[in-house]
């Protein structure tokens, strides 16, 4: 089943605002991805996170991979109408063997 | 130039029928992946492929069967279809399959099964 808790579920916010979401789990990951998804398409990575503590940014976005290894955040700066999508961590768990991705956060951003 | 290109874009069809859909990556990479997303946006890995032999199976009904007529290519097939198969489908591929690996999408087919 699904072990990673995205939230939140949906963000509508203004624009220029910042916007912050994030992974849980009660287990330990190797790896965690951040994805977005535009309307019609499929998900396009943005950031690769592998290791803890690790804090990286792409242009707009920092995202951070938990020192404890069980959570991950992403930040958008100064959000624009272009960043609406749908975000999706995903992460490797340290003992198995494919990625599992989070329900995603549906971001809307009114101009 | 599309990296992971999958065809059709949309697919409507009769509950009962089988459907085909294609994938094909120019990336030069050794794993591909067949993932569905619901109507909640969740993706699920369905299947994956490494150098021609199946590397992950979920539990998936055995009414889809993946074929790989080479690296570059990974079809789904899907027989007699139901109403549940209605979903997005996504083919993503990977350099060589390591589950930590990132995952190249391609944009998606959307499967209606009335």
């Amino acid at each position: 089943g699904q072990q990673l808790n995205q939230s939140p579920q949906s963000m509508f916010i203004q624009e220029g605002e910042d916007v912050s979401m994030n992974c849980t789990s009660s287990s330990i990951f190797n790896t965690w991805l951040w994805y977005k998804q535009d309307p019609g398409e499929g998900p396009v990575l943005l950031i690769a996170l592998y290791k803890a503590g690790e804090l990286t940014s792409n242009g707009r976005l920092t995202a951070q991979f938990g020192i404890t290894r069980k959570d991950s955040f992403l930040n958008i700066s100064a959000s624009i109408p272009s960043d609406v999508g749908i975000y999706f961590c995903a992460g490797h768990l340290r003992n198995n063997n494919d990625m599992r991705f989070g329900a995603g956060t549906r971001l809307t951003v009114k101009p | 130039d599309t990296a992971v290109s999958q065809t059709p874009k949309y697919l409507v069809t009769q509950m009962g029928n089988d459907k085909s859909i294609k994938c094909e990556q120019n990336l030069g990479h050794d794993t591909m992946y067949w993932y569905k997303q619901d109507s909640k946006k969740f993706l699920k890995i369905m299947f994956s492929y490494n150098n021609k032999e199946l590397i992950i199976n979920e539990t998936v009904p055995n009414r889809f069967s993946p074929k790989s007529p080479d690296k570059a290519h990974l079809n789904l097939h899907i027989n007699s279809l139901e109403l549940g198969d209605s979903a997005v489908y996504f083919c993503a591929s990977s350099q060589d399959g390591r589950a930590d690996e990132k995952l190249f999408f391609g944009s998606g087919t959307q499967l209606s099964v009335l």
